[in-house]
Parts: C-alpha cells; sequence; structure tokens
C-alpha cells in the first residue's frame, strides 16, 4: 500500500530563510507525487507536481520539489521564506494498488514564518 | 480556470437531522470528483470518490448509508450526511478532476459541519 511520511510536524523559520519540507513516500509504481498548501479554513491549492520526466520540478509562490527515486523523496524548497508562506503543507501521492485515481495524503507540515 | 465551489462553507444542524453539502466544478466538466475529511490539525482522509452517472466508491470504514454521495451531473456532486451526530463534526473538502487523463486534483474550499 502506498503511504507517505512528511518530517517534522511543525516547521518555524525566519523571513528570509530557506524553507524545506521533507516528505518521504513509498508506492510500488512510478508515483505521481504533490504538495499542496492549505491556508486556515480553506481547501487545498496545488503548489506543484511531478507526474513524469524533470525531477526538479517549480511551482508557484517560488517554491520548487525535486524527485529523488533513489530515496523515495520528494521534498518541497523555497530559497527566501515569507511571512505569507505560514500555512500547512500536504504531500502526497497517487498510484500504486489504488490507482492513480486518488491521492494519499501526509500528516502535513504546518510552516511557520517569524520576523 | 479550474474553480471549484462548495456550499455552505459552514453549517449548524442539531443531531439526528441531515444535511447536504454541495461541491460544484465551475468553469470545467468534472468526470470524477472526490470527498474528502479533515479533523483538526490532521491530514485529509478520503471518504468516496464519485463518477458523474454512477455510483459512489466508498473507502473502508466509510458507512455508505450515512454519507450519501451523488454526481448527478458533470459540474455537480453533493454530500449528505444523514442522521447527523456530534462526532460527523468536521471539515468536509470535495475535488473534483477534469478527464480521466488528468491527475491533478481541484480543490474546493471547504464545508465546516458542527453537529450540537
Amino acid at each position: 500500500a502506498q503511504s507517505v511520511t512528511q518530517l517534522g510536524s511543525h516547521v518555524s523559520v525566519s523571513e528570509g530563510a530557506l524553507v524545506l519540507l521533507r516528505c518521504n513516500y513509498s508506492s510500488s509504481v512510478p508515483p505521481y507525487l504533490f504538495w499542496y498548501v492549505q491556508y486556515p479554513n480553506q481547501g487545498l491549492q496545488l503548489l506543484l507536481k511531478y507526474l513524469s520526466g524533470s525531477t526538479l520540478v517549480k511551482g508557484i509562490n517560488g517554491f520548487e520539489a525535486e524527485f529523488k527515486k533513489s530515496e523515495a523523496s520528494f521534498d518541497l524548497t523555497k530559497p527566501s521564506a515569507h511571512m505569507s508562506d505560514a500555512a500547512e503543507y500536504f504531500c502526497a501521492v497517487s498510484g500504486g494498488s489504488g490507482g492513480y485515481n486518488k491521492l494519499i495524503f501526509g500528516a502535513g507540515t504546518r510552516l511557520a514564518v517569524h520576523p | 480556470g479550474a474553480v471549484v465551489s462548495q456550499h455552505p462553507s459552514w453549517v449548524i444542524c442539531k443531531s439526528g437531522t441531515s444535511v447536504k453539502i454541495e461541491c460544484r466544478s465551475l468553469d470545467f466538466q468534472a468526470t470524477t470528483m472526490f470527498w474528502y475529511r479533515q479533523f483538526p490539525k490532521q491530514s485529509l482522509m478520503l471518504m468516496a470518490t464519485s463518477n458523474e452517472g454512477s455510483k459512489a466508491t466508498y473507502e473502508q470504514g466509510v458507512e455508505k448509508d450515512k454519507f450519501l454521495i451523488n454526481h448527478a451531473s458533470l459540474t455537480l456532486s453533493t454530500l449528505t450526511v444523514t442522521s447527523a451526530h456530534p462526532e460527523d463534526s468536521s471539515f468536509y473538502i470535495c475535488s473534483a478532476r477534469q478527464g480521466a487523463r488528468e491527475y491533478e486534483q481541484y480543490f474546493g474550499p471547504g464545508t465546516r459541519l458542527t453537529v450540537t
């Protein structure tokens, strides 16, 4: 069965510092990988996705992620944090026994950005 | 583009009553819609997958008689929580997928249900 593990339920960075949110997955087939952001009391917004091709994926708001098959990871980074980046971030995977129809979400990482 | 709306955004109902939540794809036709449940400070758990014109497929452990899903058109899916109880209080989020080869899901803003 597929699963997603997000390392660190809370991450705190200073404004202007590097943001690194970790995500590991398990999948028996080549996965499709996604990062979503959720602001309080709102739905999810797609930041970026990896389906195939280049392993470095660029998304919105300056975020990017790198798919590392050997490490089964899909870490999210942003060179310089902004106060508006404070939110909950979810890594998700599809594929495997559930097919590419279903998304399996990680537990989420709450990002705090302080001045 | 690819906007999904939900109505209502929040609802309070009394225990034992039923409540309907609507999910609409505003600018595209959604062949597949999904319903998720999110508990406070937790991740999203898929409840069911619905395809237009056919019965929904429920995840293990989700009571299909309690959570009725109807996907009557390519732009509308509804979730009805029947005989609601306080433990059904949660944040319900829908998502929609545009086509069979589209793997991206577009999420609605969510509906917060409180059962008193």
